[in-house]
């Protein structure tokens, strides 16, 4: 069965400090596997996506994150924290029916 | 990228009475859409797979009686609750991928929040 684990369910960094959030998946065949931001009341924002290809997959401000098919991972990384980028954070695994992590809340020290 | 919609964003009912919620696809066609729901301050979990011209499919513990799913035409399915009550209160959120498509994501509607009274 699909799954998806987010081992930290809250971060607080400095703003201008680098962050990675961890991400964990069960998946039975190749996975599609996404993050997705969402700020509070709101919708969800795609960050980016892994499909195929080469491993570390850059995505919209500033993100990137890193598949790693022998850790089952696809952490997610930024090198400097902006303040606006504190949110609840969400990894999901699936293609059509897409599964979600519990999610990762980051606040940001300024 | 595609374009999914839900009506309304935002909706105050009355408990015991019934709310629909409406899911488009605005540019593209899905014969498959799925429903989800979000807790305050939880993830999203999945409801159903709303299956257009036949039934949809529930998840372990969602109630197909309250949650009627319709999926009536290529771009839109429907969420009712029926004889909602308070702990019906939520975040619900759909998505469609493009039909026939390699290597492209589900495209989420901006989600609709519920306020049972």
């Amino acid at each position: 069965a699909q799954s998806v684990t987010q081992p930290d369910i809250h971060i607080t960094v400095s703003e201008g400090a680098s962050l990675e959030l961890r991400c964990n998946y069960s998946y039975g065949a190749t996975p599609y596997l996404f993050w997705y931001v969402q700020s509070p009341g709101q919708g969800l924002q795609l960050l980016l996506k892994y499909f195929s290809g080469d491993t570390l997959v850059q995505g919209i401000k500033g993100f990137e994150a890193e598949f790693k098919r022998s850790q089952s991972s696809f952490n997610l990384r930024k090198p400097s924290v902006h303040w606006s980028d504190a949110a609840e954070y969400f990894c999901a695994v699936g293609a059509d029916k897409v599964i979600f992590g519990p999610g990762t809340s980051l606040s940001v020290i300024p | 990228g595609a374009v999914v919609s839900q009506h309304p964003s935002r909706v105050i009912c009355k408990s015991g009475t019934s709310v629909k919620i409406e899911c488009r696809s605005l540019d593209f066609q899905a014969t498959t859409m799925f429903w989800y729901r979000q807790f305050p301050k939880q993830s999203l979990m999945l409801m159903a797979t709303s299956n257009e011209g036949s039934k949809a499919t529930y998840e372990q513990g969602v109630e197909k009686d309250k949650f009627l799913i319709n999926h009536a035409s290529l771009t839109l399915s429907t969420l009712t609750v029926t004889s909602a009550h308070p702990e019906d209160s939520s975040f619900y959120i759909c998505s469609a991928r493009v039909e026939g498509t390699m290597n492209t994501e589900a495209f989420f509607g901006q989600g609709t929040r519920l306020t049972v009274v």
